[in-house]
């Protein structure tokens, strides 16, 4: 298995709190993703990162930020909780193929289940 | 813009019968195409992929899947179902314009149920 952890594993926390979410990972991938997993929309991109400190917006940014100061870490923040953001989070990674582009096989971590009452 | 279809939210059938869950994409550009399996309370774990080289891939655990273009399908098949394969099933899409480091589009995903 790829080395991927996420910390915490299971949150509760109550709306209008900030929150923060991490991946650590042991490959050295240049790519990060997060992920967000809700029933009936399979999981959606909320930011992905192409290398340390450069990050860009997925389909489903809006309330979150992120942040990568080291290759191996990729933290994702709520700045204000809110219930609608009551989901499971999948931090995963992928590196360069051959040819320099990504290799778009993706691994990811165990999941962080977070409730926001 | 891609997106991915998944045909059926929940598949159920017999153990040992055939498994087929189906996915359609939409992509403007030839696209990588993924199945991802995910059992209860675990994160997703590829099955296989198609990058272009044979259009009939196989992946783990027996399951393979074909590409058809001209039908814009990747549907993921298995001749046997065993109980083992009661998973959630995601397929998944990524365009190559721009490297794909942008991240992949999934389906809605498939519950796949195994009838002892």
């Amino acid at each position: 298995d790829a080395g991927i952890t996420q910390s915490p594993r299971h949150k509760v926390t109550e709306t209008g709190t900030p929150v923060t979410l991490r991946c650590h990972q042991t490959e050295n991938h240049r790519y990060m993703y997060w992920y967000r997993q809700d029933p009936g929309h399979g999981l959606r991109l909320i930011h992905y990162s192409y290398g340390v400190k450069d990050t860009d917006k997925g389909e489903v940014s809006d309330g979150y930020s992120v942040s990568r100061s080291k290759t191996e870490d990729f933290l994702l923040t709520l700045e204000s909780a809110t219930s609608s953001q009551t989901s499971v989070y999948f931090c995963a990674i992928s590196d360069s193929d051959r040819q320099g582009g990504v290799d778009n096989e993706q691994f990811f971590g165990p999941g962080t289940r977070l409730t926001v009452l | 813009a891609q997106s991915v279809t998944q045909l059926g939210s929940h598949v159920s059938v017999s153990e040992g019968a055939l498994v087929l869950l189906r996915c359609n994409y939409s992509s403007s550009v030839p696209p990588y195409l993924f199945w991802y399996v995910q059992y209860p309370n675990q994160g997703l774990q590829l099955l296989l992929k198609y990058t272009s080289a044979a259009t009939l891939v196989k992946g783990i655990n027996g399951f393979e899947a074909e590409f058809k273009k001209s039908e814009t399908s990747f549907h993921l098949t298995k001749p046997s179902a065993h109980m083992s394969d009661a998973a959630e099933y995601f397929c998944a899409v990524s365009d190559r314009s721009g490297g794909g480091a942008d991240g992949l589009t999934f389906g809605k995903g498939t519950h796949l149920i195994i009838q002892p």
